[in-house]
């Protein structure tokens, strides 16, 4: 299994330009959620959804878009970049079931906004 | 709502030295617990978890207990080495839910 798995790595956008962040996994995980994180305010959650077809918002999700149209495959669309949204981007699958089923975290987007 | 408050880094500490990194939690009902670690560069790894009171994590020589009655699982090393250095995160998950609540995150260096 290749677990979570996230692309770009890196990316660097001027200010008002769109792009996707790609996040796909391979353990047949219902739950996937997108988070940002910034020095000294650990992980915020930007949008989740609970299975294919199905997504809601998170603490932060102004300035992001999401759909789910498959369990493997959770984008996040950026609509009109900011400098705010500079950031390291994480998306993460949990199986359900179990109270104590852990997340699972890809490697992570470093996106910078000029 | 649920919330983290786990302590204040940067934590520097030399080799071989005891570790301790506190954490409380509020939430209703019964959550279960978690520690991830994130080692730089990297994204997060699930450390331990605990699932209900009084339950103890343990992995790689870490350790958290579930304490109902303080609202805390503190994670401990009794020896730390020069590779445990990375990003510590405590977490918790509602019953009935699958979103995670996550702490700030404590910054551990050990020098040699």
């Amino acid at each position: 299994n290749a677990g979570v798995t996230q692309t770009p790595k890196f990316q660097v956008l001027k200010t008002g330009q769109s792009m996707t962040l790609q996040c796909a996994q391979d353990m047949n995980h219902e739950y996937m959620s997108w988070y940002r994180q910034d020095p000294g305010m650990g992980l915020r959650l930007i949008h989740y959804s609970v299975g294919a077809g199905i997504t809601d918002q998170g603490e932060v999700p102004n300035g992001y878009n999401v759909s789910r149209s498959t369990t493997e495959d959770f984008p996040l669309r950026l609509l009109s970049a900011a400098p705010s949204q500079t950031s390291v981007y994480f998306c993460a699958s949990t199986g359900q079931g179990a109270p104590g089923n852990e997340q699972f975290f890809g490697p992570g987007t470093r996106l910078t906004v000029l | 709502g649920d919330s983290v408050t786990q302590m204040e880094g940067p934590v520097t500490l030399s080799e071989e030295a005891f570790l301790t990194i506190n954490c409380t939690y509020t939430a209703t009902g019964y959550p279960s617990l978690f520690w991830y670690v994130q080692y730089p560069g990297e994204g997060l790894q699930l450390l331990l978890k605990a699932t209900k009171a009084d339950d103890k994590g343990s992995n790689k020589g870490f350790e958290a207990t579930y304490r109902k009655e303080t609202t805390s699982f503190h994670l401990e090393k009794g020896s730390v080495q020069v590779s445990d250095s990375a990003v510590y995160f405590c977490a918790l998950k509602s019953l009935g839910y699958q979103k995670v609540t996550f702490g700030t995150g404590t910054k551990l260096q050990v020098i040699p």
